[in-house]
């Protein structure tokens, strides 16, 4: 079964360096996600893109952060200038059709532990 | 943010019994309901889905029944199996968006022999 990847599994960071995290979604998948798990707490939505654009943002999503499709594989996350409270697990998603197909849902990558020191 | 709750935390069951685990919401924006399941150390994986317009969905051992007047769903397995032990995380769309999750907070199922 076709699946999304996330490299790196484990990131550390010192505090204000960029850091990128990389999702290669599933082939045929046309919309595209990032959602974080900060230990203890809830999964939680950061951003979500389509054709090119972000289709919609959290409040999280700040100017820190960024997203792009460079290529026709790749799904990057930026994070400019990381603090300390940027550490969780970093999930990246992607489906073939928007959200409410129960034929195409959400498949989620094994998620990047983004660690800031 | 509590608009999706499960209250919760953690579920023990034996093996061949049912598991039912419950799933609150505030916001009468939600419009589509999805459930889905993680093991330590991977990320979540889709198990069923309902939208607003139905009561209740099957798929095999999972069902999930909705109470839009009591802003309520739960997630029936039956019957429980080893392999079910996991984290159940309950999710939700708002009828505005088409594809922001919202998840509660999980429930930790444990199935015994």
């Amino acid at each position: 079964e076709p699946e999304v990847t996330q490299t790196p599994s484990h990131q550390v960071t010192q505090m204000g360096q960029e850091v990128i995290l990389r999702c290669v979604p599933i082939s045929n998948h046309l919309y595209f996600y990032w959602y974080r798990q900060i230990l203890g707490q809830k999964v939680e939505f950061l951003v979500s893109f389509y054709n090119n654009e972000i289709s919609e943002k959290s409040e999280i999503f700040d100017d820190q952060f960024s997203v792009e499709r460079p290529d026709g594989s790749n799904f990057t996350l930026k994070i400019r200038s990381t603090k300390l409270e940027d550490s969780a697990m970093y999930f990246c998603a992607s489906s073939e059709r928007e959200g409410r197909d129960s034929n195409q849902p959400q498949h989620f990558g094994d998620g990047t532990r983004l660690s800031i020191l | 943010d509590q608009q999706v709750k499960q209250n919760s935390p953690s579920l023990s069951v034996q093996e061949g019994r049912i598991s039912i685990l419950n799933c609150d919401y505030t916001n009468s924006m939600f419009d589509y309901f999805l459930w889905y399941k993680k093991y330590p150390a991977e990320g979540p994986t889709f198990l069923i889905s309902i939208s607003s317009i139905k009561d209740k969905n099957e798929d095999g051992r999972f069902t999930v029944f909705l109470n839009k007047s009591a802003k309520h769903l739960s997630l029936h397995i039956v019957p429980s199996q080893p392999g079910d032990s996991a984290v159940y995380f309950c999710a939700a769309i708002r009828g505005d968006s088409w594809g922001k999750l919202q998840f509660g907070a999980g429930t930790q199922v444990v199935v015994t022999p």
